[in-house]
């Protein structure tokens, strides 16, 4: 079935330093979705991106979903100890439900 | 605010016992989810329900089933627990594409 891929699996960076994860499929998604889980809770989606090279800013966050809708990225600008958490990309079916990548865990040594 | 309930937070069960999970949303969302959380894994689809009395199989439905008697609620039954079903349960709801979270059920089987 689709899978979606998600490097890193972990990244540790020292607060202020810039942070990257990456989505990438084998076939073209319709969509990418953004999701945070904070360390003890639950999945609260971000954001959605649907046309292709579509760039999308929340404050420090920087969403880009690829020319050919096969790759996606989430780029975090200065971490806080606030961005703590895993960040999970995710395509959304035609079918209501929504592929999961594996998520990247984010930790920041304050 | 969209609110879906879980009807425990933590849950410890024996091995071949009947397990109930309950999930509840308030926002009279048509589709309802089951997810398990495994690290490493990401969220895997177990089942999810369109409407009401309807279900369909995600990517792991062994060893599970479903019940949705009523829009606002929909359950997940372990017919006999096995170790291998400890995990973090997590249900969400949908009107359309964005996916709300209950704060899960971290399940162990014994």
């Amino acid at each position: 079935g689709q899978q979606v891929m998600q490097i890193p699996q972990y990244q540790h960076v020292q607060e202020g330093e810039d942070f990257t994860t990456y989505c990438n499929s084998s076939t073209t998604l319709s969509n990418i979705q953004w999701y945070k889980q904070r360390p003890g809770g639950h999945p609260v989606f971000l954001i959605q991106l649907v046309k292709s090279g579509e760039v999308k800013k929340q404050k420090r966050l920087t969403f880009q979903f690829g020319e050919a809708k096969k790759n996606s990225s989430l780029h975090i600008t200065a971490t806080q100890t606030t961005d703590v958490g895993t960040y999970f990309c995710a395509e959304y079916s035609s079918a209501s439900k929504i592929i999961f990548g594996s998520g990247t865990r984010l930790s920041i040594r304050p | 605010d969209v609110k879906v309930t879980q009807s425990s937070r933590y849950l410890v069960k024996r091995t071949g016992e009947k397990v109930f999970l309950e999930c509840v949303q308030d926002m009279d969302h048509e589709n309802m989810f089951w997810y398990r959380q495994d690290p490493g894994l990401g969220l895997r689809l177990i089942y999810f329900s369109y409407d009401v009395k309807m279900k369909e199989k995600g990517d792991i439905p062994e060893g599970y089933s479903v019940s949705r008697e009523k829009k606002e609620r929909f359950s997940l039954i372990l017919e006999s627990a096995s170790t291998n079903q400890t995990s973090m349960y997590l249900c969400a709801s949908s009107a359309k594409y964005e996916q709300y979270f209950g704060p899960g059920t971290r399940l162990t089987v014994t």
